[in-house]
């Protein structure tokens, strides 16, 4: 079974700072790699994917990936209250349909 | 935007009935999911389906059947709900093939079920 593993936390930041988030896979033929929010009792929404080792930045967002290390990670720069959330993550597979996720990291910035 | 619609936000029902839960997508993806979601376990696959009339068995299929006769439904039935069941069902789409897998999943809003 693909394993996704993730720092469960919860982790704190205050608002202003960077936080983040690590990912973890097994799956060596992981091809794409996803990060989700997922805001209590709602469901997840995506927010960020990156395909190809190293940075990829979108706005305060940015996905860090290493395919020899089987590992992902976000970091938010100038988090916001807002960005209180669960974070999952999930490596996708060659026809994306079989995706699995991690158990999430819930992330609080305080105000 | 694509648009995932499950049939139901909240549902109550009782041990023993079959249950059936409706998701329908609206933009012509080839792949639909349902997953469940509890505390501390995560998102787990219960079956998926990549075409109409044909489905895989995800992580935990037991005591779960799938139906899908049409490209943008994708059924979930419990054919003896038990209070095992009890969770939040949330149901994806996706693009198929090949270059799919620059694209991530689209999820409905859920359905909390609970069984007594």
């Amino acid at each position: 079974q693909k394993e996704v593993e993730q720092n469960s936390g919860p982790l704190s930041v205050p608002e202003g700072a960077i936080a983040s988030l690590n990912c973890t896979y097994s799956d060596r033929g992981s091809q794409s790699f996803f990060w989700y929010r997922q805001y209590s009792g709602k469901s997840p929404e995506l927010i960020m994917s990156i395909y190809s080792n190293g940075d990829k930045e979108d706005g305060r967002f940015t996905a860090q990936l290493n395919k020899a290390s089987q590992y992902v990670s976000l970091l938010i720069r100038d988090s916001q209250p807002s960005d209180s959330a669960t974070y999952l993550c999930a490596p996708g597979g060659y026809n994306n349909n079989d995706m699995r996720f991690g158990a999430g990291t819930r992330l609080t910035v305080k105000p | 935007d694509v648009k995932v619609t499950q049939s139901s936000r909240y549902l109550v029902k009782r041990t023993g009935e079959k249950v059936f839960l409706e998701c329908v997508q609206d933009m012509d993806h080839e792949n639909m999911f349902w997953y469940r979601q509890d505390p501390g376990l995560g998102l787990r696959l219960i079956y998926f389906s990549y075409d109409v009339k044909m489905k895989e068995k995800g992580d935990i299929p037991e005591g779960y059947s799938v139906s899908r006769e049409k490209k943008e439904r994708f059924s979930l039935i419990l054919e003896s709900a038990s209070t095992n069941q009890t969770s939040m069902y949330l149901c994806a789409s996706s693009l198929g093939g090949q270059d799919s897998a620059l694209y991530g999943y689209t999820f409905g809003s859920g359905t909390r079920l609970t069984v007594v």
